[in-house]
């Protein structure tokens, strides 16, 4: 089972500039989440997706940043414009429903690197 | 609000080390635990579950965890450390309907062989 898809790995731009980062979740699997992982922190829950529609995305500065999944599958992060303290890994994860609860399962991330 | 703590940030073993790692919550409510394990250059895995039942859980790579509830624990423990458990280790901790999950800051292991 191929697991969670993520790209770019890493990007590397300049404050003010806009960035998107993509994910393929793993096949079948309703809900998605997007984290972000500062260095030296946990990952931080952003937003949350059950199929194409927000569950949670109390965390999510929506200043600036953006998310969607609009057919229910893959799902896209946007920032813009960055900020220097957005320099952080983003996750994103999928889960499936397992012995009556979520269990989590994380892509390679992109590390993001605001300049 | 919800808090997850990990009590040391940078540990260092020997092989054939005895390892705990500990980990404590704050919520209330009823509550899934994980801990998730992040090899170098690779991303976050699942390295073991509870949701209810026995609060021994054991996982992969002979990692088990105990879940005390009384003290809001979630402690990760093996008996014998090998240098490929080098690691980052995190413990998370998951409520509501689709668990969301809520992570320590990680531990950073270092085995020496």
């Amino acid at each position: 089972e191929a697991g969670v898809a993520q790209s770019p790995r890493y990007k590397i731009i300049e404050k003010r500039q806009s960035v998107a980062f993509w994910c393929n979740p793993i096949s079948g699997h309703a809900t998605l989440y997007w984290y972000q992982q500062i260095l030296g922190q946990g990952p931080k829950l952003l937003i949350q997706f059950q199929n194409n529609g927000v569950v949670d995305d109390s965390q999510l500065p929506k200043d600036r940043f953006s998310a969607e999944r609009l057919k229910g599958v893959d799902s896209t992060l946007k920032i813009q414009p960055a900020k220097l303290e957005d320099s952080a890994v983003y996750l994103c994860a999928s889960s499936s429903l397992s012995g009556g609860a979520y269990t989590q399962y994380f892509g390679p991330g992109t590390r993001l690197t605001v300049l | 609000a919800q808090s997850v703590s990990q009590h040391n940030h940078h540990v260092i073993l020997s092989e054939a080390a005895s390892l705990e790692l500990g980990c404590n919550y704050s919520y209330g409510g009823t509550v899934n635990l994980f801990w998730y394990v992040q090899y170098p250059g690779q991303h976050l895995q699942l390295l073991l579950k509870y949701f209810s039942g026995d609060p021994l859980v054991k996982g992969i790579k002979g990692f088990e965890a105990e879940f005390i509830k009384s003290k809001f624990s979630f402690n990760l423990r093996k008996p014998s450390v090998q240098w490929s458990d080098t690691a980052e280790y995190f413990c998370a901790v998951g409520s509501g309907g689709y668990n969301k999950l809520i992570f320590g800051a990680g531990t950073r292991l270092a085995v020496h062989p």
